[in-house]
């Protein structure tokens, strides 16, 4: 059974500092993987949808890439702003129409 | 575009009690879904839709029905409402019934609901 985890569940930076977030899964017979931003009471935003077959895209300031091999996923976010808080969401879509999703990473920018 | 759109935004029911989550996207896709969001764990999907006429079970189905008349809309009825069912409920939709989720998908607000 494919499980997605995500660490650090929490992380604060200053602002401008570049960073990294992490996903990783147990199963690599992967369709696609998804970073999502939610913020509080909100729906979610997707980010980025990164193929099987790609090894990562780029949205702005935000780059995901994908190694199915090792089961891991990073998020690099570039000169981090305040408003970039929010909670990060990855979700591994796998061959029964599913999306496996991990419990995000709460990121804080401090000013 | 009003995107998907989920009603209500709050609710709370009592034990035993039903009700319809409602769901709509005026995107003309095929896909929609239902998923509930606990504190501390990911989101985990309830029942999916491949287009009008077709629903599955996702993971957690049990204590929830579903239907699918039409393209735009995918109703969530919970048949007897228990405290287990407190949630944030979302609906998300996407293009595509290739089996291969290969698209991007789009989610409503979300509907919090509180069973006493």
């Amino acid at each position: 059974k494919q499980e997605v985890t995500q660490i650090p569940a929490a992380l604060s930076v200053p602002e401008g500092e570049n960073l990294v977030l992490n996903c990783s899964f147990t199963d690599s017979a992967i369709y696609n993987l998804q970073w999502f931003r939610q913020d509080p009471g909100k729906g979610l935003t997707s980010l980025l949808l990164i193929q099987s077959s790609q090894r990562e895209q780029t949205s702005g300031r935000l780059n995901a890439s994908l190694d199915k091999s090792s089961g891991r996923s990073t998020l690099y976010i570039a000169a981090s702003q305040p408003g970039d808080s929010a909670t990060y969401l990855c979700a591994v879509g796998d061959s029964n129409y599913q999306l496996i999703w991990g419990a995000g990473t709460k990121l804080i920018i401090k000013p | 575009n009003a995107g998907v759109t989920q009603t209500p935004k709050f609710q709370v029911l009592k034990t035993g009690q039903s009700m319809t989550l409602q769901c709509a996207q005026d995107m003309n896709h095929e896909y929609m879904s239902w998923y509930r969001q606990d504190p501390g764990m990911g989101l985990r999907l309830i029942h999916y839709s491949v287009g009008a006429g077709i629903t599955d079970q996702g993971e957690v189905p049990n204590g929830y029905n579903v239907s699918r008349s039409t393209t735009e809309d995918f109703p969530l009825r919970l048949l007897s409402a228990a405290p287990s069912q407190t949630s944030v409920y979302f609906c998300a939709s996407s293009l595509g019934t290739s089996g291969r989720l290969t698209y991007e998908q789009y989610f409503g607000p979300g509907t919090r609901l509180t069973v006493t």
